[in-house]
């Protein structure tokens, strides 16, 4: 089944501790995308990648990390984290990251941050 | 920037017919308008995408008028199940590797009644 693959589904941590929320896809997709999503801001990008070894900044970059070291796996890193990080946190991929494709989700981080 | 507006909230009864209308005045000659659904605390999901005229798979149909500044989703026969949030995308603007961009708005939330 086509899936992308979020883990963990819900995390508490505390101001400061490192934290690494894992994505992966099966689909072979080249992009691949994560997203945060608060109550009455809708869903703002944070991070992509095109390929491999290729990664960009999203809207709201600040206090995250990504790398992309194979196809399939494209972890979001919090070094740092801060309770202006809670949120739901969401991966997504498509193809080539063209406007006129199909992006698929993942099913979400519940991220809390004391 | 292209951005797109659709109502905060619609209601509606099992088996009755939804139209959702987003407009987009402000939309590229190359953009396509894409609908997505999301469930509470779920990833958003694919639902219907199309260019002009009226596109149609089996869940919804999209009309998009020979303008193509708005654009409608219609849900045939509701079922409690399509409760959900709906989302109108269109391209807005480029990121930093000059690919055309997705904002996500806040949506309609549709809530079926029994």
């Amino acid at each position: 089944e086509a899936q992308v693959t979020q883990n963990p589904r819900y995390l508490i941590t505390v101001t400061g501790k490192k934290l690494t929320v894992t994505c992966s896809q099966n689909m072979n997709h080249e992009y691949m995308s994560w997203y945060r999503q608060d109550p009455g801001l809708g869903l703002r990008q944070i991070y992509y990648s095109m390929n491999v070894e290729v990664t960009d900044k999203g809207d709201v970059p600040e206090g995250y990390k990504v790398s992309r070291k194979e196809k399939r796996n494209f972890p979001l890193i919090l070094e740092s984290p801060s309770p202006n990080q809670t949120s739901l946190y969401f991966c997504a991929s498509s193809w080539a990251g063209a406007t006129n494709e199909k992006l698929f989700f993942g099913s979400g981080t519940q991220l809390s941050v004391l | 920037l292209a951005k797109t507006t659709q109502p905060i909230s619609m209601d509606s009864y099992e088996g009755q017919e939804v139209n959702i209308t987003c407009s987009h005045n402000n939309i590229a000659t190359n953009d396509y308008i894409t609908w997505y659904q999301q469930f509470p605390s779920q990833g958003p999901r694919f639902i219907i995408q199309g260019y002009k005229t009226k596109v149609t798979n089996e869940v919804a149909s999209l009309f998009i008028p020979a303008d193509r500044k708005s654009s409608t989703l219609s849900l045939p026969r509701v079922s409690l199940s399509d409760t959900a949030v709906y989302y109108c995308l269109v391209g807005d603007g480029w990121d930093a590797g000059n690919n055309r961009k997705l904002i996500w708005g806040l949506g309609t939330s549709l809530a079926v009644n029994p």
